[in-house]
């Protein structure tokens, strides 16, 4: 067990739809890192959040969006769902110097 | 968004054998290389960071080098057991605090 928590395991909806998905970091980890894996992609860099703020921005859509709380725990919005997002989206969190990330166990999205 | 390649992307080894792969990443403004280990089913699993040139870490019977300069790094199995089989992940650091992800070796342990 990681200590990084994501809910819900497993999400299925409809396009055109709006979907949060929920990341709690491990305890004291102050950054959270959000990641999609695409069917027959690797893992791609969404957004990092670092204590409240955002810190970097990969290939975040604009439809995509995200924020991490005064709790630390962060969530990523997904809207105007296409069937193209489907895929596993995975958060992680790191506290270290050497940015050791831990990852939870992702969120399945399905866009039917 | 650094471009960081993994060879092969699979291979299979017989239990017992010896095996390595490796991750090629940009030189210029390296920061730090991470080596992570995902299982299906599981989430990746971080092994290694290496940030020096030269660098060598051990965990049981894995093993990974790295060279800054020209931008490698290879991770080493020794003596395959099918409790190895995964998919091998690494990641490049540059300046930036973003981690590109290679599209992973997959290393199949045959018994």
């Amino acid at each position: 067990d990681s200590g990084v928590t994501q809910t819900p395991k497993h999400l299925i909806t409809a396009t055109g739809q709006r979907v949060t998905l929920r990341c709690s970091p491990r305890s004291g980890d102050l950054s959270v890192y959000w990641y999609q894996q695409s069917l027959d992609q690797g893992l791609q860099f969404l957004i990092q959040y670092y204590n409240g703020e955002e810190r970097a921005k990969g290939n975040i859509l604009e439809r995509f969006s995200a924020q991490q709380f005064p709790d630390l725990h962060s969530e990523l919005n997904l809207s105007s769902l296409e069937l193209g997002d489907s895929a596993l989206y995975f958060c992680a969190s790191s506290g270290g110097s050497k940015n050791i990330q831990y990852f939870g166990a992702g969120t399945r999205l399905s866009v039917l | 968004i650094l471009n960081v390649e993994q060879s092969p992307q699979s291979l299979h080894v017989q239990e017992g054998d010896s095996t390595n792969f490796t991750c090629s990443f940009p030189s210029s403004n390296f920061y730090a290389l991470h080596w992570y280990r995902w299982e299906t089913a599981k989430s990746p699993e971080a092994l290694f960071v290496m940030t020096l040139n030269g660098d060598e870490k051990k965990k049981g019977r894995i093993s990974a080098t790295l060279n800054t300069k020209e931008g490698y790094s290879y991770l080493y199995i020794k003596g395959s057991q099918p409790e190895d089989s995964a998919t091998y992940l690494c990641a490049s650091r540059a300046g930036d605090y973003k981690l590109s992800f290679g599209a992973g070796t997959t290393v199949t342990v045959r018994a």
